[in-house]
């Protein structure tokens, strides 16, 4: 079992809809990031979350806002989606919230995220 | 020009049959290379961390070595339950330093 938590594991909805993706993890963490992938391709990094505070967002379209309440918690939620926003999002940590360290990410299992 | 090229794209071995996965990269001042293992359906699960070349690290029947432009994952006598995408991520300067994923080798182990 992975260490970091994503809940739900899938989600199906409109494009009207708002809903949103938690991730925890309780290693004492101090960066956590979001990921999207799609399928047969390699994880393209969202945002970044450095001692609670957003510290990368990669021109993330607006309908996706990162929100990080605590250092254990991280949340992405979604708003007004496109059907191409269809994906696995992977949340990650790493211990070290310091930009220039070299230490593993440790990810979840994801949201397996529907637009219809 | 892509970064991070991962080959084979797939790659199909009998069950013993040991083989090598490659992993190159462009970036210059490299901060780490680490190997992840991916289920379908499920997140990248971390296998090894190199920092610099002439590096080793070994797990199992995975043995990861680095050189300047270049990562190696062998796997010896492998297994089906071996069978899975292997990613490598590179972190360096040249990205920010941040994580830059390869596109990955599909594993297949046939018993």
């Amino acid at each position: 079992d992975t260490e970091v938590t994503q809940t739900p594991k899938h989600l199906v909805m409109g494009m009207t809809n708002k809903k949103s993706l938690k991730c925890e993890q309780h290693m004492g963490h101090r960066a956590m990031y979001w990921y999207k992938q799609k399928a047969k391709k390699p994880p393209e990094l969202m945002f970044v979350y450095s001692y609670e505070k957003l510290s990368i967002n990669e021109s993330v379209p607006s309908r996706f806002s990162p929100e990080c309440p605590n250092s254990s918690l991280l949340n992405l939620h979604l708003h007004a989606l496109q059907p191409e926003d269809s994906a696995l999002y992977l949340c990650a940590s790493s211990p070290s919230g310091s930009h220039y360290s070299n230490q593993p990410q440790h990810f979840g299992d994801g949201t397996r995220l529907s637009i219809l | 020009e892509d970064q991070v090229t991962q080959s084979p794209e797939a790659l199909r071995l009998q069950e013993g049959e040991s083989s090598s996965l490659n992993c190159s990269y462009t970036v210059s001042g490299l901060r780490g290379l680490f190997w992840y293992r991916q289920d379908p359906g499920k997140g990248p699960e971390f296998l090894f961390t190199l920092y610099s070349a002439g590096e080793e690290k070994e797990k199992e029947r995975l043995k990861a070595t680095l050189t300047k432009k270049e990562s190696f994952l062998h796997i010896t006598a492998p297994k089906p339950e071996d069978s899975a995408t292997y990613l490598c991520a590179v972190q360096a300067s040249d990205t920010g330093n941040q994580f830059y994923f390869g596109t990955g080798t599909s594993l297949t182990v046939i018993p």
